[in-house]
This record gives structure tokens, C-alpha cells and sequence, in this order.
């Protein structure tokens, strides 16, 4: 049972435009979340992340909000560059060690 | 050096070969950890090493091995594999707990034949 979803597999953005990336996570014990990147034949590089006690966290282009409430996060990349084009992981973790990931979603941006 | 570095990069084995997974990181973390990959799924974790003792094994079969000769290196030895443990293979690093991020190397695309 994947205790984080991500239900958009795939994301067409315009370049210049805001993508927004949606999270779900089950399991109400999760108290950090991670946002990865990965490029075709590469491993996963960290983005950015968020601790359960915010709301909110900026690096730059990119912004996590969480909604613990709902049990939600989104990431949001402000402008959309080509080379934000790439497999966006969402993860979560509960305990010292666990990270559990969510399925992925394809960005791509159009030039 | 922010890097994860996992040899080989693709590996072909056959159902009674032996072959080793190799992943090593001068970073100083403390926690390395291996991922499996199926296509278009997300990584899976197989093994956690926490100062170079095994702290998690998420009921990986036995024909999967993991190793932590020091805290630099990881392997993964492996073992009458199965074509369904043809995956990516990622190795990672932190710190020490998840509340910073985790590095992972680029994986060891494996095929079992």
C-alpha cells in the first residue's frame, strides 16, 4: 500500500509558466517531506525539502507548501526553465531512516 | 565531493552468476542505504547501514547480500538472481537521519538473463 501518492503522472507546462506538482501522503506520522529530481540514467538529486512544523519553504524558483490537514504537499517551480524537464519524485519520512517515495511525475517544459 | 559514486554502471548477469555492486561516498555520511527501481515505479528501499552496522533490511530475499567494509563503501553482492530483479539499483547517502537530504549515486542498471 503507497502511503505517498502522486495521481498526475505526467505535467506539459510552457516554458516561463508555473508547474505545479501535487503530493498525498496516508500516514499522519510523516514529519519530513522531500522533493527529488531525476534525469533519465541518472540518480535522483535532492530539490528541496519541509518539515512538518512549516508550512512553506523557498529555495529560489522552488516552493513546498504543506497542508497537513489534508495530508497534501505541492511543489511549485516559478519559471519553468527546459531544463526543469525531468522525472519529479515526492517523499516522506517517518522514522531516522525510512524515505518513502511517490510513483513520480514527468514534467515536461515547451519551449 | 557531493558525490555518490556506484560501479557498475550496467551489469549483465546470468541466474547462477555472482556479482557485486559497488558504492562509495567520501562525504562522511554515516548512512548509506540501496534502492531497488522497476521502471516508471518509485525507488523502493532494500537495506539501511547506520555507522556501518545493517539497521534495516526491508525482507529482502537472501540471494541479495549487502556489505559495509567501512564507512565509505557499500556493496551489494548478489546471487542466483531472478529476471525479476532486472531493475535500477540505486545506492544513497546522508548525513545521518532524513531531516537533511539524501544523496544518491546514478545506479547500476542490472539485467538478469
Amino acid at each position: 500500500d503507497q502511503q505517498v501518492k502522486q495521481n498526475s503522472p505526467s505535467l506539459s507546462v510552457q516554458e516561463g509558466r508555473i508547474s505545479i506538482l501535487n503530493c498525498d501522503y496516508t500516514n499522519s506520522m510523516f514529519d519530513y517531506f522531500l522533493w527529488y529530481k531525476k534525469y533519465p540514467a541518472e540518480g535522483p538529486t535532492f530539490l528541496i525539502s519541509i518539515s512538518s512544523i512549516k508550512d512553506k519553504n523557498e529555495d529560489g524558483r522552488f516552493t513546498v507548501f504543506l497542508n497537513k490537514s489534508a495530508k497534501h504537499l505541492s511543489l511549485h517551480i516559478v519559471p519553468s526553465q527546459p531544463g526543469d524537464s525531468a522525472v519529479y519524485f515526492c517523499a516522506a519520512s517517518e522514522d531516522d531512516y525510512k524515505l518513502s517515495f511517490g510513483a513520480g511525475t514527468t514534467v515536461t517544459v515547451r519551449a | 565531493d557531493t558525490e555518490v559514486t556506484q560501479t557498475p554502471k550496467h551489469l549483465v548477469m546470468g541466474m547462477t552468476n555472482k556479482k557485486s555492486l559497488k558504492c562509495e561516498q567520501h562525504m562522511g555520511h554515516r548512512a548509506m542505504y540501496w534502492y531497488k527501481q522497476k521502471a516508471k515505479k518509485p525507488p523502493e528501499l532494500m537495506f539501511v547501514y547506520s555507522y556501518e552496522k545493517l539497521s534495516i533490511n526491508e525482507s529482502v530475499p537472501s540471494r541479495f547480500s549487502p556489505e559495509c567494509p567501512n564507512s565509505s563503501l557499500l556493496n551489494l553482492h548478489l546471487h542466483a538472481l531472478q529476471p525479476e530483479d532486472s531493475a535500477l539499483y540505486l545506492c544513497a547517502s546522508s548525513l545521518g537521519r532524513l531531516n537533511t537530504e539524501a544523496f544518491f549515486g546514478q545506479g547500476t542498471r542490472l539485467t538478469v538473463v
